[in-house]
């Protein structure tokens, strides 16, 4: 069965330091996302990706974070100045987009993300 | 108001139980509607989608209404590989948006 993979499974950074969390998602599915969860809470959504470019982000995406598909298969997230309250686990997730419906989200193993 | 509600849970419930988890969403413009499962620190997983006309998959089935933005999941002849929490998601393709999620315990 196709999966989306993450990489890496659990990071460790220092606060005000950068990370890229790198994710595969599935190759032929056309929308990409991030989403994250804080320990103890809920699902939150970040930013969603088609078509090359954001296609909708939330009011956690702000000017430190960003997306990029450097090339055919890869999706990475920075985060360019980690705060302590940015440690959650981020999961990355792909969907299969067809006749404009949502046909449901694979999503990655998750990086946990540890801020000290 | 949350976008996604779910019941709060926890449901702790016997073996061969039928447990009904209920959710509502605000945002009338959505159009593609889901239950995940998770298992703890474990990512999602799709249980089934949800579709208006109603949809069983074994011993699940999901329920949709548009009209009073609803949603629901009935489990019969729960097993004890059930227990984990269960996730309503509303929304379109661009965004969904997540419940807080309803956890069940099945114990023996």
């Amino acid at each position: 069965e196709p999966e989306v993979t993450q990489t890496p499974s659990h990071q460790v950074t220092q606060m005000g330091q950068e990370v890229i969390l790198r994710c595969v998602p599935i190759s032929n599915h056309l929308y990409f996302y991030w989403y994250r969860q804080i320990l103890g809470q809920k699902v939150e959504f970040l930013v969603s990706f088609y078509n090359n470019e954001i296609s909708e982000k939330s009011e956690i995406f702000d000017d430190q974070f960003s997306v990029e598909r450097p090339d055919g298969s890869n999706f990475t997230l920075k985060i360019r100045s980690t705060k302590l309250e940015d440690s959650a686990m981020y999961f990355c997730a792909s969907s299969d987009l067809r006749q404009g419906l949502n046909y449901g989200y694979t999503f990655g193993s998750g990086t946990r993300l540890t801020v000290v | 108001r949350k976008e996604v509600e779910q019941d709060p849970g926890p449901f702790n419930v016997p073996e061969g139980a039928t447990v009904a988890f209920n959710c509502t969403y605000s945002n009338s413009a959505s159009q593609s509607f889901f239950w995940y499962r998770q298992d703890c620190r474990k990512e999602p997983k799709l249980l089934m989608s949800v579709y208006s006309s109603g949809n069983e998959d074994g011993r699940f089935t999901a329920q949709l209404n548009r009209a009073s933005q609803y949603i629901s999941l009935l489990i019969r002849d729960s097993k004890l590989s059930d227990s984990a929490t269960y996730l309503c998601v509303a929304g379109n393709a661009g965004k969904s948006t997540f419940g807080d999620g309803t956890t069940l315990t099945v114990k023996p």
